[in-house]
């Protein structure tokens, strides 16, 4: 089984402007969840899709949103970026939702905010 | 506020003895604990897990311990070996509570000398 991708794995942008970074998670699994992973914070959850909803949210603000697709597949966008959004972007995929024991990581997307 | 807490930013061990590494937490409400190790450039992978109605869980040569009173939990490498060395993230969710998703330490990087 192919496992989870990301796209792209390295994106630079300036302040203000707004991004979208991809996940497509193992076959048949229903649910996806994303992470932001910084040097001074280390990993935190941002929020989990379960077949096309927001199951779980994390403690970030409006700006960082999400989607799934019906076939699973996420997208998690960004907007009005500002310096302290430049991180590695991680993407977790598992069989069910809050399934935490058999989630899989992808190998993230370095974002880089000038 | 930090939930979850690694304090040993990295430990350095020997080939052939025993790694521990420790993890605190201060929610009551965590029922659920895993621990992720991390290589670079990859994305975490699962390692062990272990129930709130458990203080011990083994898997090879990986044990979680958990002292629930004391909020903490332990995981013991035993023999440590050369591969060993990575990142290794704590993290912990309320499956009861059903919300917030993975709440995760800030890592202890594992360096096995040999």
């Amino acid at each position: 089984k192919a496992g989870v991708t990301q796209t792209p794995r390295y994106l630079i942008k300036t302040r203000g402007q707004q991004v979208t970074l991809s996940c497509s998670p193992i076959s048949g699994h229903r649910s996806v969840s994303w992470y932001q992973q910084t040097p001074g914070q280390g990993l935190q959850f941002l929020f989990e899709y379960f077949s096309e909803t927001q199951r779980n949210k994390g403690n970030f603000p409006g700006r960082f949103s999400g989607r799934q697709f019906s076939n699973s597949r996420s997208e998690m966008n960004v907007s009005t970026l500002e310096l302290g959004d430049s991180a590695l972007y991680l993407c977790a995929s598992s069989p069910q939702y809050s399934s935490y024991n058999e989630q899989f990581f992808g190998p993230g997307t370095r974002l880089t905010v000038l | 506020d930090q939930q979850v807490k690694q304090n040993s930013p990295s430990l350095s061990v020997q080939e052939g003895r025993i790694s521990i590494l420790n993890c605190d937490y201060t929610n009551s409400m965590f029922d659920y604990f895993l621990w992720y190790k991390k290589y670079p450039a990859e994305g975490p992978t699962f390692l062990i897990s272990i129930s709130s109605i458990k203080d011990k869980n083994e898997d090879g040569r990986f044990t979680v311990f958990l002292n629930k009173s004391a909020k903490h939990l332990s995981l013991h490498i035993v023999p440590s070996q050369p591969g060993d060395s990575a990142v290794y993230f704590c993290a912990a969710s309320a499956l009861g509570g059903g919300a917030d998703g993975l709440t995760f330490g800030k890592g202890t990087h594992l360096i096995i000398q040999p």
